[in-house]
């Protein structure tokens, strides 16, 4: 089984300082992990995924995410926050065969102060 | 490129009547088509998830269904809506033909039983 923790629920920063969202997977094969971004009343977004590749991931808007076996973590990073990234985001890990559904983590509430 | 459709945005319902929201996907063929469920203030739930025509798999008991008659093409509909049907609903579509895991969302429903 699989499954993910996202470890705040929420998190405030202010404009222009970095952000760190922590997500901890478990998994028994080898994860595809997202980051999604969750905006009002909407639905959602990709912001990255790991698939086994680079370790250290790249994705929009300036976000990026490490990949560390040995810590089972998916931490998201951005070096200078946004009023705009405030949002919903999910860490997500997908099942390897069958269905491939995702299992969702319950989610981090960034608030970004001016 | 492909994209995703789901109508109608926003709905209002009473207790005991019946719903319908479609989902469409276009500029893939043979998708894998998912229905989530997302809570106020809760992660997402996977309800059903189908992998072609008419092959629709449940993932939690409830008085919801799905039928996909067309192969891009996802309905979820009831015939008696409860209180607890409330939520916010995500379709999502992922490539069947690659090993590829990312799945990509809709903008989503607003349901609103009352």
């Amino acid at each position: 089984a699989q499954s993910v923790t996202q470890l705040d629920s929420h998190v405030s920063v202010s404009e222009g300082t970095p952000v760190l969202l922590r997500c901890n997977y478990s998994s028994s094969y080898s994860p595809s992990l997202f980051w999604y971004v969750q905006h009002p009343n909407k639905g959602l977004q990709l912001l990255l995924k790991y698939t086994s590749a680079a370790t250290l991931v790249k994705g929009i808007n300036g976000f990026e995410a490490e990949f560390k076996k040995s810590e089972t973590s998916f931490h998201l990073t951005k070096p200078s926050a946004h009023m705009s990234d405030a949002a919903e985001y999910f860490c997500v890990v997908s099942e390897v065969t069958g269905r491939r559904a995702l299992t969702f983590g319950s989610g981090t509430r960034l608030q970004v102060q001016p | 490129s492909q994209t995703i459709h789901q109508w109608p945005a926003t709905l209002v319902q009473p207790v005991g009547s019946p719903l319908s929201l479609e989902c469409t996907v276009e500029g893939t063929s043979n998708p894998n088509l998912y229905w989530y469920r997302q809570a106020a203030g809760r992660g997402l739930q996977l309800l059903f998830y189908s992998v072609g025509i008419g092959q629709i798999s449940s993932e939690v008991p409830q008085n919801l269904s799905a039928s996909r008659p067309q192969d891009r093409q996802f309905i979820l509909s009831s015939k008696k809506l409860l209180l607890s049907d409330s939520g916010f609903y995500l379709c999502a579509w992922r490539d069947q033909g690659t090993s590829l895991r990312t799945q990509y969302f809709g903008p989503g429903t607003r349901l609103t039983v009352l």
